[in-house]
C-alpha cells in the first residue's frame, strides 16, 4: 500500500514567520508532488506542484522535493492569519494520475 | 478564473436509491476524476476518465459505481444503491494534461 505521511500537528506559528510543513511518501517511483490548501468544509485548493529534485519558489510559498530521502517540504514565509488552514500533501506514482493523499496538517497562525 | 462547478452542493438520499453527482470540468481540460473524503479522513481516489473512457479506478470504485461524460460539458458519477457508507464529500476534479488537479466545490452526500 503506498502511502504519504505527514506530521499529523497541529502546527502553530505567529504571523509574519515561517511555517515549515513536511510530507514522506513510501513509493520511489513517485513522480508528480503536490500541496494542496484546505479550510474547513471546503474542496482542496492547488497551491504547489514540483516535479524535480530542489526547490520551486512562487510567491511566499516554497516547495523542497529531496527524492533520494522521498520528502517534500512546504515551506511558508511571512505567514499571514488567511494561511490558518489544513495542508495536504499528495503523490502521484509513476504512470498513473491517481493522487494520493496525505492526512494533512494543520496550520493556525496566530495574528 | 475557470472552475469546475459542482451540483448539487449537498445532497440527502435514503439507503438504496441511486443518486447522480455533477460536475463541469474547466473548459479545455481533458482528464476528469472523482475523488471522495469521508469526514476527518484522507480525501480518496476514485476513478480517472480519459477520452470517454475510464483510465485508472479504486478497489472504492465498484460495480455500484458508473461514470459518464453525457455532453461536451458534463461529468457524472452515478451510485446505484446507496449505503450509509456512501456518506461523504465527493470532489470532481479537472487536469489539462494529466498532471496538475483542480478541485471542484464539492458535493456532501448524507445518506440516512
Amino acid at each position: 500500500q503506498k502511502e504519504v505521511e505527514q506530521n499529523s500537528g497541529p502546527l502553530s506559528v505567529p504571523e509574519g514567520a515561517i511555517a515549515s510543513l513536511n510530507c514522506t511518501y513510501s513509493d520511489r517511483g513517485s513522480q508528480s508532488f503536490f500541496w494542496y490548501r484546505q479550510y474547513s468544509g471546503k474542496s482542496p485548493e492547488l497551491i504547489m506542484f514540483i516535479y524535480s529534485n530542489g526547490d520551486k519558489e512562487d510567491g511566499r510559498f516554497t516547495a523542497q522535493l529531496n527524492k533520494a530521502s522521498q520528502y517534500v517540504s512546504l515551506l511558508i514565509r511571512d505567514s499571514q492569519p488567511s494561511d490558518s488552514a489544513t495542508y495536504l500533501c499528495a503523490v502521484t506514482e509513476g504512470g498513473s494520475e491517481k493522487l494520493v493523499f496525505g492526512k494533512g496538517m494543520k496550520l493556525t497562525v496566530n495574528p | 478564473e475557470p472552475e469546475v462547478t459542482q451540483t448539487p452542493s449537498h445532497q440527502v438520499t435514503q439507503m438504496g436509491q441511486e443518486v447522480i453527482l455533477r460536475c463541469v470540468p474547466i473548459s479545455n481540460h481533458l482528464y476528469f476524476y472523482w475523488y471522495r473524503q469521508i469526514l476527518g479522513q484522507k480525501v480518496e481516489f476514485l476513478v480517472s476518465f480519459y477520452n470517454n473512457e475510464i483510465s485508472e479506478k479504486s478497489e472504492i470504485f465498484d460495480d455500484q459505481f458508473s461514470v459518464e461524460r453525457p455532453d461536451g460539458s458534463n461529468f457524472t458519477l452515478k451510485i446505484r444503491s446507496t449505503k450509509l457508507e456512501d456518506s461523504a464529500m465527493y470532489f470532481c476534479a479537472s487536469s489539462f494534461r494529466g498532471y496538475e488537479q483542480y478541485f471542484g466545490p464539492g458535493t456532501r452526500l448524507t445518506v440516512t
